[in-house]
């Protein structure tokens, strides 16, 4: 079958680094998407990755390694309005039509 | 002004009712979907539309019902809503063009409460 594991839930400070991973098991790969979402909002994109390393944006970067089925969504210098659902997604191969294969998200609670 | 719009917001019901639910995108892509989102269950595809011709299946397309009226235009219906169909829906659109990440763009959703 096809999964995606992420924590539940995580607690970091302001100002701290938090390190949020997904891991995948599915029938082919075509690329993973990190996407936040605040309570009772929509998901918005945050990052895509579909070759191994480092993605950096500004304060969120976002690295993959295919063989292990592994991804990291990496947040520096926490702030409040970081407290969200980070989800993790997976696109399978083109015989599922593409279609995006969704983890349950990690809810992260940014502490002063 | 935003590229994914959603309407109604907010929709309470009761059971048995017939609802539809919009979304309309300015954003020009071919792809829409329509996901629902339960505590505890993440998002789940409902419906998916390649291009206005195309239509197919989600994960738990029973009990609703869509229609792609234009490039723009994706709507879901709920032909006779029952209680367990109260969820937070979303409409999404991609790109299908060779160049792009096909990355999916959300809507602001529509919290569908069913008495």
């Amino acid at each position: 079958g096809q999964n995606i594991d992420q924590p539940t839930e995580m607690t970091a400070t302001e100002g701290a680094i938090v390190q949020i991973n997904c891991t995948y098991q599915t029938s082919g790969f075509n690329g993973l998407f990190w996407y936040q979402q605040h309570a009772g909002e929509a998901p918005t994109f945050l990052s895509y990755n579909v070759l191994d390393g480092l993605e950096e944006k500004g304060r969120f970067s976002s690295f993959l390694s295919r063989s292990k089925g592994y991804s990291y969504l990496l947040l520096k210098e926490l702030q409040m309005k970081d407290s969200a659902s980070y989800l993790c997604a997976v696109r399978g191969d083109a015989g599922n039509n593409r279609k995006l294969i969704w983890g349950l998200g990690t809810s992260l609670a940014v502490n002063p | 002004d935003a590229d994914v719009t959603q309407t109604p917001r907010n929709r309470i019901t009761k059971t048995g009712k017939r609802i539809m639910l919009e979304c309309s995108q300015t954003k020009g892509h071919d792809r829409m979907y329509w996901y629902r989102q339960d505590p505890g269950l993440g998002l789940r595809l409902i419906y998916y539309s390649f291009d206005v011709k195309d239509i197919n299946k989600g994960e738990i397309s029973d009990g609703y019902s869509v229609s792609r009226q234009a490039q723009a235009k994706f709507s879901l219906s709920l032909e006779s809503a029952i209680p367990n169909q109260t969820a937070l829906y979303f409409c999404a659109t991609s790109d299908l063009k060779a160049s792009s990440t096909d990355t999916q763009y959300f809507g602001p959703g529509t919290r569908l409460t069913v008495l």
